[in-house]
């Protein structure tokens, strides 16, 4: 099974610009979650989409959105970059199967620099 | 709401040394467990997890972890690490049977000097 897929693996922006990045869970996962990744503060979660529904929000300001296809592939988009956006930011997929409890497998990242 | 504590932030080892990285969490219900760990430039993966039954937990790579309701902490340990052991360790807690909110610590950074 292939695991998870983030693209682009790198982005370099400038303040004030948008930026879109996008992630396909494993097969047959349903459940996918965005985290923030900075030195220091750890991994920050940011939301999580089941069945194309965001069922939980984490607390970020309203520049960060995201959304999910029905094929379960997901985005997300920050507007108006600021310079505290660099970051790492990972997601996770997880199909929820009651028996499997909620373990989630993660991608590489998409590392964003903004300038 | 929950929160995860990993009050190690960053632990230098030799290698053979014994290793406890300490993870606490606050939440009055039944939680879910895990440790993860980001090798350098590497993907966050699985170490172990736990959700029910014997509290002490055997994961891959020689690692354990040891849930202690009563002082709501799930320690990880390895007896012996090894300078490939050198990577960040996640703790991370899920309130059981919710939803996908996955709670991280800050990370403990390992450093194994050969």
């Amino acid at each position: 099974k292939a695991g998870v897929t983030q693209t682009p693996r790198y982005l370099i922006k400038t303040r004030g610009q948008q930026v879109t990045l996008s992630c396909s869970p494993i097969s047959g996962h349903r459940s996918v979650s965005w985290y923030q990744q900075t030195p220091g503060q750890g991994l920050q979660f940011l939301f999580e989409y089941f069945s194309e529904t965001q069922r939980n929000k984490g607390n970020f300001p309203g520049r960060f959105s995201g959304r999910q296809f029905s094929n379960s592939r997901s985005e997300m988009n920050v507007s108006t970059l600021e310079l505290g956006d660099s970051a790492l930011y990972l997601c996770a997929s997880s199909s929820m199967n009651p028996t499997l409890n909620n373990e989630q497998f993660f991608g590489p990242g998409t590392r964003l620099t903004v300038l | 709401a929950q929160s995860v504590s990993q009050h190690n932030h960053h632990v230098i080892l030799s290698e053979a040394a014994s290793l406890e990285l300490g993870c606490n969490y606050s939440y009055g219900g039944t939680v879910n467990l895990f440790w993860y760990v980001q090798y350098p430039g590497q993907h966050l993966q699985l170490l172990l997890k736990y959700f029910s039954g014997d509290p002490l937990v055997k994961g891959i790579k020689g690692f354990e972890a040891e849930f202690i309701k009563s002082k709501f902490s799930f320690n990880l340990r390895k007896p012996s690490v090894q300078w490939s052991d050198t990577a960040e360790y996640f703790c991370a807690v899920t309130i059981s049977g919710g939803y996908q909110k996955v709670t991280f610590g800050t990370g403990t950074k390992l450093q194994v000097i050969p």
